[in-house]
């Protein structure tokens, strides 16, 4: 099993620009998540999902969106890249809540200048 | 007050000792509690998961809970170089907010050989 991937590892944005991150579990897991990491700051979620067609919002929802279309991919999609999404982007994905432990993918670096 | 506090470090330990890692909370509903790893540059992975009050033991690594203090620790012993990495704790409640993972910020350790 692959786990979690996510595409791209890496990529710069000019401000104002638009891309969607990637994100697919090969584990058949029904909750798949988005986080973000600032230097120092932990992770904060961003959106969530609790099956395919299934979407809410997390802690810091704006400035993003999401959709689920199979229960393997989630994308997260980004318009109007400002500054402050510079981050690290993290997908997960968990067989439930609570205790449940989520499987993160290597994550994706994004700058926007 | 924060929901989460974690002494953001960084620690620098010899290789063979005993580390202590902390967090404290605010929120008495949390009732999972995990301790997770990150290497640099790599997503979280799961390393310790308690539920409510108690210890648990795996390997040289020991969680502990105290809900009557809002108190998590994580104990290494034996530090060894490969223990070099971000430790984040996290926190969900039983509830209805148990769809989310309350993060500290993580703490940076460095075991020196």
């Amino acid at each position: 099993n692959a786990g979690v991937t996510q595409t791209p590892k890496f990529r710069i944005l000019k401000i104002g620009q638009s891309m969607t991150l990637q994100c697919t579990q090969d584990m058949n897991h029904n909750y798949m998540y988005w986080y973000r990491q600032d230097p120092g700051m932990g992770l904060k979620l961003i959106y969530y999902s609790v099956g395919a067609g299934i979407t809410d919002k997390g802690e810091v929802p704006n400035g993003y969106n999401v959709s689920r279309s199979t229960t393997e991919d989630f994308p997260l999609r980004l318009e109007l890249a400002a500054p402050s999404q510079t981050s690290v982007y993290f997908c997960a994905s968990s067989t439930g809540f609570g205790g449940n432990e989520q499987f993160f993918g290597p994550g994706t670096r994004l700058t926007v200048l | 007050q924060k929901e989460v506090e974690q002494d953001p470090g960084p620690l620098s330990v010899p290789e063979g000792a005993i580390v202590s890692l902390n967090c404290t909370y605010s929120n008495s509903a949390f009732q999972y509690f995990m301790w997770y790893r990150q290497y640099s540059r790599k997503g979280p992975e799961l390393l310790m998961y308690t539920y409510s009050s108690g210890n648990k033991e795996d390997g040289r690594f020991t969680a502990q809970v105290d809900k009557s203090s809002k108190y998590i620790s994580l104990f290494i012993r034996d530090s060894q170089p490969s223990d070099s990495a971000t430790y984040l704790c996290a926190m969900s409640d039983s509830g209805g907010s148990n769809y989310k993972l309350t993060f500290g910020k993580g703490t940076l350790l460095t075991v020196n050989p």
